[in-house]
């Protein structure tokens, strides 16, 4: 079973408006943290955001929020006023296992901001 | 600041060759990582690190093999190469403290052909 799933291959944006990329997840642990991060055509792999199983508010980080619905099991990224530089592949990821920190990914979403 | 290095950044590989991809990261973390990305693709989990001593296999071992001499290194091992270990290769370090528990730190990459 997959642990990750983002089901929206590509997605367009018009600049400037607001944009969200679904992920859900599935685990068993009741201790587990969900990343976004963005790679850029030039291969990079950055760090956006971060949500904690345990946290009670959604996260935050500048134009990055992370919808966290624990009872569905999704954590949408929601990227407002998109800039042409937010054109990337976006990928959801899962920390699970307590101390063993194993991570795996999704298979990513990649966004198109148009001009 | 290094991070996480990756060597070598580009390799051509033969069928039966052997190569080790190198990784060492300067910021003490316990958990290391070893990722691969096919073209267009998530990222797969090859095998990962607990700490100097452990490690496990992820979803996709079979072809490789680690080692974690050092809490600094986690060269990656590739055995009788084949045509389907071409990839994008990335190494990734993580630490449970901090703000952003388990937040992956990664290398930049590393893009084996295998012919």
């Amino acid at each position: 079973a997959q642990k990750i799933t983002q089901t929206q291959p590509g997605m367009f944006v018009q600049e400037k408006e607001a944009v969200t990329l679904d992920c859900t997840y599935d685990t068993s642990d009741p201790s587990y943290g969900l990343f976004w991060y963005k790679q850029p055509s030039s291969g990079e792999m950055i760090f956006l955001i971060y949500q904690g199983s345990y946290d009670q508010q959604n996260a935050t980080e500048g134009r990055y929020s992370l919808n966290f619905q624990k009872a569905r099991k999704s954590a949408n990224l929601v990227i407002s006023a998109s800039q042409l530089g937010d054109s990337a592949m976006y990928f959801c990821a899962m920390r699970e296992g307590g101390g063993y920190q194993k991570v795996t990914f999704g298979i990513g979403t990649k966004l198109q901001v148009i001009p | 600041n290094a991070g996480v290095t990756q060597t070598p950044k580009f390799r051509i590989l033969k069928i039966g060759q052997s190569m080790t991809l190198q990784c060492t990261q300067d910021m003490n973390h316990n958990y290391m990582y070893w990722y691969r990305q096919d073209p267009g693709m998530g990222l797969k989990l090859i095998y990962y690190s607990v700490g100097a001593g452990i490690t496990d296999k992820g979803e996709v071992p079979n072809g490789y093999n680690v080692s974690r001499s050092t809490t600094e290194d986690f060269p990656l091992r590739l055995e009788l190469a084949a045509p389907s270990q071409t990839s994008v290769y990335f190494c990734a370090s993580s630490s449970r403290q901090g703000p952003n528990t388990g937040e992956l730190f990664f290398g930049e990459g590393s893009r084996l052909t295998v012919l």
